[in-house]
């Protein structure tokens, strides 16, 4: 079936520097592929997302590109900020349904 | 726009007890879901609507849990006898069917602890 794997955090990055989380996919068919951003006590909100093959997403400086032949949508952000620390869960849409299917989630600790 | 809107926020009971949580998804969305997170388990879908009828309740953990929506902007998840093991955030999302790629909306979750 449909699964979603994330690289295993917690990611513990300084102010400023450089963002990877990486995320790769199986399904059938052509999902849709999505970022969520988790903040303490609340809900998950939509970060970016992407419907076809080549696609980027970007959104507050975050980016991902669909990437059909690696089967991957790793997040990047050139800058992180004390702000952006969170948990982020890469999805897909299942083929029928509306359903998501969730990675693990990534934990993201930024020091100043 | 007003978003998905759970409550209680928070709800402490003893085990045995009924507990009902609640959810208004956003209006014209005509997907619901249910999902449950913990810690060991993440984020799990419990069960989900579409056009106020379920589709699937294969993530529903026994008996002891049931969902229901009885009109498009109103549903409840329910768990009776409540137990310890069910103590986790919970949260109700909703989605518009139309299109490809449309995302879930979450609400902020309902913090639910069983002593």
């Amino acid at each position: 079936g449909d699964s979603v794997t994330q690289m295993e955090g917690p990611v513990t990055l300084s102010e400023e520097a450089f963002l990877t989380i990486n995320c790769t996919y199986t399904a059938t068919g052509y999902p849709s592929l999505f970022w969520y951003v988790q903040y303490p006590g609340e809900g998950l909100q939509l970060l970016l997302k992407a419907t076809k093959a080549d696609d980027k997403g970007s959104n507050k400086g975050f980016e991902a590109t669909y990437r059909k032949e690696t089967t991957s949508f790793h997040l990047e952000k050139g800058s992180v900020q004390v702000s952006d620390s969170a948990v982020y869960f890469c999805a897909l849409s299942a083929e029928y349904g509306n359903k998501l299917v969730f990675g693990a989630g990534t934990i993201l600790r930024v020091k100043s | 726009d007003a978003g998905v809107i759970q409550s209680p926020r928070h709800e402490v009971t003893e085990m045995g007890q009924e507990v009902t949580l609640r959810c208004k998804p956003i209006s014209g969305h005509d997907y619901l879901f249910w999902y449950r997170q913990t810690m060991m388990r993440g984020l799990e879908l419990l069960i989900y609507f579409n056009n106020n009828v379920p589709i699937d309740d294969s993530g529903m953990p026994e008996d002891r849990f049931s969902a229901k929506m009885p009109n498009a902007s109103f549903s409840t998840l329910k768990i009776q006898p409540s137990e310890p093991r069910d103590s986790a955030v919970y949260f109700c999302a909703s989605s518009w069917s139309s299109g490809d790629g449309q995302p879930q909306h979450f609400g902020d979750g309902t913090r639910l602890s069983i002593l």
